[in-house]
Formats: C-alpha cells, sequence, structure tokens
C-alpha cells in the first residue's frame, strides 16, 4: 500500500513569489491534515480536511495560505506571496476515521522543504 | 492549552544498550491519545507506538516501549538494543479525544545517535 506522498521534495522561491504543495494521502483516507515545522521549532498544526471539507483551519497563519482539497482525494496547499517566514518543511498526514473518542494514527509523508529567499 | 515538551535536543547511546527518551505533556483533556514518531535522515515521520490516557498498561511494540506516568504527565519512549539505525529524530505528540479537533500537539524534538 503506498503512504502519503508529497511533491515536490524541495522547493526555493524568492520572496514575492507562489508556490503550490501537493499531498497524496493513503487510499481511503478521508482525513487529511497539513502541519509545517520551521528550524529548530516544534511541528505545528495548520489544518485538517474531512473528505473535501474543512474541520479545522485553525492553524492557518495568514489568509497567503489557501489549501483546497477538490474531490475529497488529493490536497493542495499555496503560498501567495511568499514571505521569508514561510520557510520551514510542510507535512501532509491522513488518517481513516475511527470515530469519535478514539484517536486516529496519523501517517506523515516525506514533507516539502519550502526555502524563501 | 495543550503542550509536548521534550527536554533532551540531543543523545548519544552505544549500540546494544537500552535509551530512554523525556516526554511531559500538560493538558486539561481528561482523555487523550500520546505518540511517538521516528524521522530518519530521509525526512519520512514513522509511526512508532501509541498510549491511549485510559490504557492500564503501557504500550509496546518490539524494541519500542512507552513508560506511561499519568500522575506525572509524562510519556517517555524506551528503545531497548539500540541499532545504528535508530539513529534519528524522534518526536512526542498528543491529541486530546474530549476537545473536538483532531490536531496533535507535538514536541521541539530529540535527535538520537547511536554509537558503534
Amino acid at each position: 500500500e503506498a503512504g502519503v506522498t508529497q511533491f515536490p521534495s524541495h522547493s526555493v522561491i524568492e520572496k514575492g513569489q507562489t508556490v503550490t504543495l501537493r499531498c497524496d494521502p493513503i487510499s481511503g483516507h478521508d482525513n487529511l491534515y497539513w502541519y509545517r515545522r520551521v528550524m529548530g521549532k516544534e511541528i505545528k498544526f495548520l489544518l485538517h480536511f474531512v473528505k473535501e471539507s474543512k474541520q479545522d483551519e485553525s492553524g492557518m497563519p495568514n489568509n497567503r495560505f489557501l489549501a483546497e482539497r477538490t474531490g475529497g482525494t488529493y490536497s493542495t496547499l499555496k503560498v501567495q506571496p511568499a514571505e521569508l517566514e514561510d520557510s520551514g518543511v510542510y507535512f501532509c498526514a491522513s488518517s481513516q476515521y475511527v470515530g469519535t473518542g478514539v484517536p486516529d494514527t496519523q501517517y506523515f509523508g516525506p514533507g516539502t522543504r519550502l526555502t524563501v529567499l | 492549552a495543550q503542550k509536548i515538551t521534550q527536554t533532551q535536543p540531543g543523545m548519544f547511546v552505544q549500540e546494544k544498550e537500552a535509551v530512554t527518551l523525556d516526554c511531559t505533556y500538560d493538558t486539561s483533556d481528561p482523555s487523550y491519545g500520546l505518540f511517538w514518531y521516528k524521522q530518519p535522515s530521509s525526512g519520512e515521520m514513522i509511526f512508532l507506538i501509541y498510549q491511549g490516557s485510559y490504557d492500564q498498561q503501557n504500550a509496546t511494540e518490539g524494541r519500542y516501549s512507552l513508560n506511561f506516568q499519568k500522575a506525572r504527565k509524562s510519556a517517555n519512549l524506551v528503545i531497548s538494543a539500540s541499532q545504528l539505525g535508530d539513529s534519528a529524530m524522534y518526536f512526542c505528540a498528543m491529541r486530546g479525544l474530549t476537545s473536538g479537533t483532531y490536531k496533535y500537539i507535538f514536541g521541539t524534538g530529540t535527535r538520537l545517535k547511536v554509537l558503534a
């Protein structure tokens, strides 16, 4: 079974440019998450999709970030325009729905390393 | 507020020895789950082990065990018989089960180096 995949693995862009990150979750996983790790800091939650709906976007830093999951399959995270502080590793994770009150194990992709110059 | 604290930025262990990676947490959620992930240099995050706050016994998965002390709010990862391939970054994470959110809260990680 294929794991979570992310594309690209690395991206280097200049401040003010636009970048789009893609995540393909494990087949059949309704839950899809985006996280970000800035160098040396903890991994922080950005948002959570259930199928194509945004369940929780409390971690999105600002309106320069736009996440979509059309059709409930893959997801994209667009940063426009990119700023220096957006640099970091962006992780995607997916999980199956297991019911309320029971934790889902989230399976992570390898991440996209974004560098904004 | 929920918080995970990993106080060891880096650890060394001799091959074949056991090592404990510390994790303490803070949460107001009466029910929660605790997770450990391994991130080797290749970058992928690998799920290792899970402990529920309601579980009576400590979780074990092969050479990994979780030393869960609820009163102390600690969930330390124990790796027995360390191998060179265990060298990696290790993250502790938590998810509340009654707060209505599915997000994980992570610590800053511990980098483990296994010495030959």
